[in-house]
């Protein structure tokens, strides 16, 4: 099935900086939605959009959709040892008519160093 | 609180069992998915259901079946488990047709087939 360009696949940092990733596709998404999931267990929603140019922030998190409605960026400041895990991009595109799955990025994996 | 429960948190089979995996929703979801997590290949869909008694394949059904007898329970079914189906199995559940309100997850049964 078509997926996602997600990057980076993984990052170390350090306690206290920031994050970006961002996720990619070929086609226009009309719905962006990034998810995280913790070390054993399911991916939990952090933030949905729905428009372009749609800025929307959860705490630390903040999530844009892209004007060019092909991609979404994951931002997380001041970064804490419980962010660690998978972050999923998952969107939907608008041609997708009855078709309800949602496609997905591969995850990038998050480590932070104390 | 919403809550999709997985039966099982780990699971031991061995080759060529008939393999159940159960998944319970509270939130009185019309639709339910599950997916398979495996490192480096993200979440790939196996199965879907829309209604009860209602099923679609997803992009990895070889070696699956599902039930969804009643609204709240759909049921993964692996009829004759090899060791390729060791995975990390996750269901999730979503109110709107579209999900793009996006999905809740269960926890995930990580099954081993020895």
């Amino acid at each position: 099935g078509q997926q996602l360009n997600q990057s980076p696949q993984s990052m170390f940092i350090q306690e206290g900086e920031d994050v970006s990733m961002n996720c990619t596709s070929s086609s226009i998404f009309n719905t962006w939605l990034w998810y995280k999931q913790d070390p054993g267990e399911g991916p939990v929603l952090l933030i949905a959009l729905y428009k372009a140019g749609e800025l929307t922030s959860n705490g630390r998190l903040t999530a844009q959709f892209g004007i060019t409605r092909k991609d979404s960026f994951l931002n997380i400041s001041a970064s804490i040892p419980s962010d660690v895990g998978i972050y999923f991009c998952a969107g939907r595109t608008p041609f997708a008519g009855n078709n309800r799955k949602l496609i997905w990025g591969l995850g990038t994996s998050l480590a932070v160093n104390p | 609180d919403v809550k999709v429960t997985q039966s099982s948190r780990y699971l031991v089979k061995r080759t060529g069992e008939k393999v159940f995996l159960e998944c319970v929703q509270d939130m009185d979801h019309e639709n339910m998915f599950w997916y398979r997590q495996d490192p480096g290949l993200g979440l790939r869909l196996i199965y879907f259901s829309y209604d009860v008694k209602m099923k679609e394949k997803g992009d990895i059904p070889e070696g699956y079946s599902v039930s969804r007898e009643k609204k709240e329970r759909f049921s993964l079914i692996l009829e004759s488990a090899s060791t390729n189906q060791t995975s990390m199995y996750l269901c999730a559940s979503t109110l709107m047709r579209s999900g793009s309100h996006g999905y809740t997850f269960g926890s995930g049964t990580r099954l081993t087939v020895v």
